[in-house]
């Protein structure tokens, strides 16, 4: 079965500077890899996803992710953080059985 | 915002009750999933429907059933509730089955179990 893991419960960073959340998974055939970002009381939003081909993908409000098959690894960056991206951050890998599996989420903190 | 809804979105429930949680999908959308999100964790897959039918289910028990309609809205039933069933509730629906179409949420329901 599939699984994914966030190993940072929590990230500051400082308004302005770049940003990583950090996502590795496990799945035993190709994987389907999300980032969802939740605010407050709302539900989860898509953010961006890889499905094949290019290992750097781009998503909303200036999110990208780096897909690295070799490190299993999936992590989510953005060049420059901004005090409205403070919030939940989920990374999720779906397998071909369509059943999602998310992490336990990292909470990130920009600080003007 | 997405064009999914959820209803109610607060519910006050005692142990043993039974629970019906809404959900209407966006427009064009044939495929739902039913999450089970508590404090302080990642949302964990209960269920989804594809085109009325069932297809998947996460580690829950019966007692957690569900139903997809012809408009392809969609219910969560919990029966026998447990204090462990307060959580957050979310709905999803994506385009189709298939592993790589995104999912988007409502906004859920909050379920207090006393």
């Amino acid at each position: 079965a599939q699984s994914v893991a966030q190993p940072e419960d929590q990230v500051n960073v400082a308004e302005g500077n770049p940003l990583t959340v950090k996502c590795t998974y496990s799945v035993s055939g190709n994987p389907y890899l999300f980032w969802y970002v939740q605010y407050p009381n709302r539900g989860l939003q898509f953010l961006l996803k890889y499905i094949t081909g290019d290992n750097l993908v781009k998503g909303s409000y200036g999110f990208e992710a780096e897909f690295n098959k070799s490190q299993t690894s999936f992590h989510l960056k953005k060049p420059s953080a901004l005090v409205s991206d403070s919030a939940l951050y989920f990374c999720a890998v779906r397998d071909e059985d369509n059943d999602m599996r998310f992490g336990a989420g990292t909470r990130l903190t920009v600080k003007p | 915002e997405t064009g999914v809804t959820q209803s109610p979105t607060h519910l006050i429930k005692t142990r043993g009750q039974q629970v019906t949680l809404r959900c209407s999908s966006q427009s064009g959308h044939n495929t739902v999933s039913w999450y089970q999100q508590a404090l302080g964790q990642g949302p964990q897959f209960i269920f989804q429907y594809y085109r009325e039918e069932e297809n998947g289910r996460g580690n829950f028990p019966p007692r957690f059933s569900g139903l997809q309609f012809p408009n392809y809205s969609s219910e969560l039933n919990v029966n026998a509730l447990e204090l462990d069933d307060s959580a957050l509730y979310l709905c999803a629906s994506s385009l189709s089955r298939g592993g790589g179409n995104e999912q988007f949420f409502g906004p859920g329901t909050r379920l207090t179990v006393l």
